[in-house]
């Protein structure tokens, strides 16, 4: 596709149940991130990858949270035994390595 | 201190006035800097870039000083279009890590 995919668009969990969340980056772009953002705030970097390997994953809020990326390309967020303070809209944003980043629409998820 | 700081606003204007946004950041050694854009319920979008030479798209002219370490947006004749919340990027690290802002909202009204 010409820009990023995520999927679901939206995910309503119950509580402590795992979800994972996909994102398909521009084809050819090394970096990916991942950023969460609650409502009205702003957003919270979660993870960075270069190609396959994720140099900074300070961001990961618990070890609840994992991510990976496969074939330099496809990434998936897991997050375990969900908890409502995990409702978010998680963005992913892909780069060619310059710092412009391209995102996706999100994946709006609801921990009831 | 966070590394990158906005003013959240909201910064209520009229259409037609100037509004100008200040960011700061904390790493000297950050290479690079944007603006991006986020509508309500959007994702962020790449406004401009920022070089030390000052650029300007349109309406827009951003403008980095290096010595203070903040960055600036400026938006002149604002329409009503331009109601969004305006995000800082920085870029640091080895590996290009972006940092965003928290953002400053503008609300344009007639």
């Amino acid at each position: 596709g010409a820009g990023v995919s995520q999927s679901p668009s939206n995910k309503v969990t119950e509580k402590g149940k795992d979800v994972e969340l996909r994102c398909d980056p521009i084809s050819g772009h090394t970096a990916l991130y991942w950023y969460r953002q609650r409502l009205g705030q702003g957003l919270e970097f979660l993870i960075y990858f270069q190609g396959n390997s994720a140099p900074d994953k300070s961001g990961l809020p618990s070890d609840r949270f994992s991510a990976e990326r496969t074939g330099e390309s496809v990434s998936t967020l897991t997050i375990q035994r969900t908890q409502q303070e995990d409702s978010a809209v998680y963005l992913c944003a892909s780069s060619p390595g310059t710092g412009v980043a391209f995102f996706g629409q999100g994946t709006r998820l609801t921990v009831v | 201190r966070k590394e990158v700081e906005q003013d959240p606003g909201p910064f209520n204007v009229p259409e037609g006035a100037t509004v100008a946004f200040n960011c700061t950041y904390s790493n000297s050694a950050s290479q690079s800097f944007f603006w991006y854009r986020q509508d309500c319920r959007k994702e962020p979008k790449l406004l401009m870039s920022v070089y030390s030479s000052g650029n300007e798209d349109g309406r827009f002219t951003a403008q980095l000083n290096r010595a203070s370490q903040y960055i600036s947006l400026l938006i002149r004749d604002s329409k009503l279009s331009d109601s969004a919340t305006y995000l800082c990027v920085v870029v640091s690290g080895g590996y290009n890590k972006l940092i965003f802002g928290a953002g400053t909202r503008l609300a344009v009204h007639p």
